[in-house]
């Protein structure tokens, strides 16, 4: 089947300090992946997304690249911000899937000043 | 802001109560679903429409009851619910592609609290 892994957190940074939260996967078929990002009280918004090995999607300084050699799509950012604070999930969807998106657990981040 | 609305952002009912929530989107979509989601977990899939039928039941209790009026709106009916039933409930919608689900458009959730 299909499977998201992604880190344990919580994730405690500092203000500016540079962000990688790990995600590997496992898939029946040729994925499309996903990072999404939950601010507290609020439902999820897509953060970026690849759709092809060596894509890098990209959205507000965050990065991801579809790595299929070594089945990953790690989360980095170079200056992390305290309004970056939020859970984010890893997610896939396989081609032929029937709207099926599959979640990792989902990894809390909290930016202190 | 979204361009998925659900309506109420809160609701509490007792477990004898029946009420609905309700998601609507404008973006042309042919896809909805509906989600629920337990604190510090992601998402688990209930219920997919596509092209207004139901699609997906992820083997959902009859105490929800999903309608799709037309192609813009979902809603879920509750009956009967039980107190661990009480969790955010987050409507989404997506344009269908032949690559799987294409991306997401969530709401911003309806929390529900069973008495």
């Amino acid at each position: 089947g299909n499977s998201v892994t992604q880190m344990e957190g919580p994730v405690t940074l500092s203000e500016e300090a540079f962000l990688t939260i790990n995600c590997t996967y496992t898939a029946t078929g040729y994925p499309s992946l996903f990072w999404y990002v939950q601010y507290p009280g609020e439902g999820l918004q897509l953060l970026l997304k690849a759709t092809k090995a060596d894509d890098k999607g990209s959205n507000k300084g965050f990065e991801a690249t579809y790595r299929k050699e070594t089945t990953s799509f790690h989360l980095e950012k170079g200056s992390v911000q305290v309004s970056d604070s939020a859970v984010y999930f890893c997610a896939l969807s396989v081609w032929g899937s029937n709207y099926k998106l599959t979640f990792g657990k989902g990894t809390l981040l909290t930016v202190n000043p | 802001d979204t361009e998925v609305t659900q309506t109420p952002k809160h609701l509490v009912m007792g477990m004898t109560n029946k009420k609905s929530l309700k998601c609507e989107q404008h973006m042309g979509h042919r896809a909805m679903y509906w989600y629920k989601q337990k604190a510090k977990k992601p998402p688990e899939l209930m219920f997919v429409y596509s092209y207004e039928k139901l699609s997906i039941n992820e083997s959902v209790p009859s105490r929800f009851s999903p309608e799709c009026p037309n192609s813009s709106l979902l809603n879920l009916h509750l009956h009967a619910l039980q107190p661990e039933d009480s969790a955010l409930y987050l409507c989404a919608s997506s344009q269908p592609t032949r690559g799987g689900t294409g991306e997401l458009f969530f709401g911003e959730g309806s929390r529900l609290t069973v008495l």
